[in-house]
């Protein structure tokens, strides 16, 4: 239980193009999801808090512009890159906490496998 | 604002042998959940051991447990008879708990550790 999946898992586009990846829960419904970005060698950083059917909350020093987050249903989240520039490639990972049932653990974060965005 | 600092940049031992990441913490809190994760390099993060801060029982899973020190705000982990599949990259991480969990993960920097075969 408590698979989570992102779509792509390598993208590379064009530097003005936008990009959108999407996070899904496979077998848990997600009351909250969490976008993460991770530079190479480094740890990683928490970019925005997603929950169904509200505004997403950014951290500080990340463009809510830029980064357009859409949480539409419990199961479903997505992190648009608008006019991605090469500065914006990086390794995105998603992450989802579910309802306290089947064994999940509320607290407890299940990570999606990343998506590698490199822009040219 | 709290703050995670896994102070072992890497770590190498022989395949079989037992290692110790450690971890501190520092937070004003007194409800909050730690963890530690390991990501290989696959990259796909995964759960690998979960302490509440109100049990004072250390957490294990298997050849994974933590020394979880509330007072010090020390977590380490130790990993017992290591093998190859051990190598990654560990993170620890820390979250306040009761608070609808608006905020993400804070992770450490991480250790890479390396299993010698």
């Amino acid at each position: 239980g408590a698979v989570v999946s992102q779509h792509p898992s390598w993208v590379i586009c064009k530097s003005g193009t936008s990009v959108k990846i999407e996070c899904r829960s496979l077998d848990f419904q997600a009351t909250t999801m969490f976008w993460y970005r991770q530079f190479p060698k480094q740890s990683l950083m928490l970019m925005a808090t997603s929950n169904e059917g509200s505004k997403a909350t950014y951290e500080q020093g990340v463009e809510k512009d830029k980064f357009l987050i859409n949480h539409a249903s419990l199961t479903l989240s997505t992190l648009t890159v608008t006019s991605a520039h090469p500065e914006d490639s990086s390794f995105y990972i998603c992450s989802a906490r579910g309802v306290l049932a089947g064994g999940l653990h509320q607290e407890t974060q299940y990570f999606g496998p990343g998506t590698r965005l490199l822009v040219l | 604002a709290q703050t995670v600092t896994q102070s072992q940049p890497e770590m190498s031992v022989q395949e079989a042998e037992t290692v110790t990441l450690s971890c501190t913490y520092d937070t004003s809190e007194n409800n909050y959940y730690l963890f530690w994760y390991k990501q290989p390099p696959s990259r796909q993060m995964i759960l690998v051991i979960r302490q509440e801060a109100y049990k004072q029982q250390n957490a294990t899973e298997n050849r994974f447990s933590v020394n979880f020190q509330k007072a010090a705000k020390s977590f380490s982990l130790k990993i017992s008879d290591s093998q190859l599949g051990d190598t990654a990259m560990y993170f620890c991480a820390f979250i306040e708990s009761g608070g609808g969990g608006a905020d993400g993960l804070t992770f450490g920097k991480g250790t890479h550790l390396i299993i010698q075969p």
